[in-house]
């Protein structure tokens, strides 16, 4: 049972472009949501988070979007570089001590 | 600073060999700490995490089994390796409702 589903393995954009990455959930005890970034051979690292209580959080040129009554979350990148090229991994935590990932979508940034 | 350490970086083992890896924080105490792991093409699947020593839940029947003989030390084994137990593992621990990530060990079962 995936609880934390991302249904784009991947995804290509135009440098300077935005790039969208959806994520959706079916608990709805989840209260915390994260993305991180991974790059091939070496550990994910943190991104963004948002918080049940907000629809929205900006860092820079990223910004995380939730919409609780569809369960669903987004990362907006803008404008896209060829370095933001890496594996995305949508992530949610809530009432304990796992926190579950989504199986990733892949982003190439076409310079 | 928090760091966190895992090695062997690669490891290639033949099927039925036995398996450890091992995992170390520095720079802060009894932390949450989790094994992912990654196979190729799928996301991250969490297998064992621990919230402290000898405390060890598991999330997957398999043939693995994880164990945490001191606060910082998280170890991953298991007796009898299969061909699907091939991919990327990664350690992590828990800190502000973030995971902290290890660099990860490539395993290959041959």
């Amino acid at each position: 049972d995936q609880q934390v589903k991302q249904n784009s393995p991947s995804l290509s954009v135009q440098e300077g472009r935005i790039s969208i990455l959806n994520c959706d959930y079916t608990n709805s005890m989840f209260d915390y949501f994260l993305w991180y970034k991974k790059y091939p051979a070496e550990g994910p690292t943190f991104l963004i988070s948002i918080s049940s209580i907000k629809d929205k959080n900006e860092d820079g040129r990223f910004t995380v979007f939730l919409n609780k009554s569809a369960k669903h979350l987004s990362l907006h990148i803008v404008p896209s570089q060829p370095g933001d090229s890496a594996v995305y991994f949508c992530a949610a935590a809530g009432g304990g001590f796992k926190t579950i990932f989504g199986a990733g979508t892949r982003l190439f940034v076409k310079a | 600073s928090q760091t966190i350490h895992q090695w062997p970086a690669t490891l290639v083992q033949p099927v039925g060999s036995p398996l450890s890896l091992e995992c170390t924080v520095e720079g802060t105490s009894n932390p949450n700490l989790y094994w992912y792991r990654q196979a190729a093409g799928r996301g991250l699947q969490l297998l064992f995490y621990s919230v402290g020593i000898g405390q060890i839940s598991s999330e997957v029947p398999q043939n693995l089994s994880a164990s945490r003989p001191q606060d910082r030390q998280f170890i991953l084994s298991s007796k009898k390796l299969l061909l699907s137990d091939s991919g990327f593992y990664l350690c992590a621990w828990r800190g502000g409702g973030r995971q902290y990530f290890g660099p990860g060990t490539r395993l290959t079962v041959t």
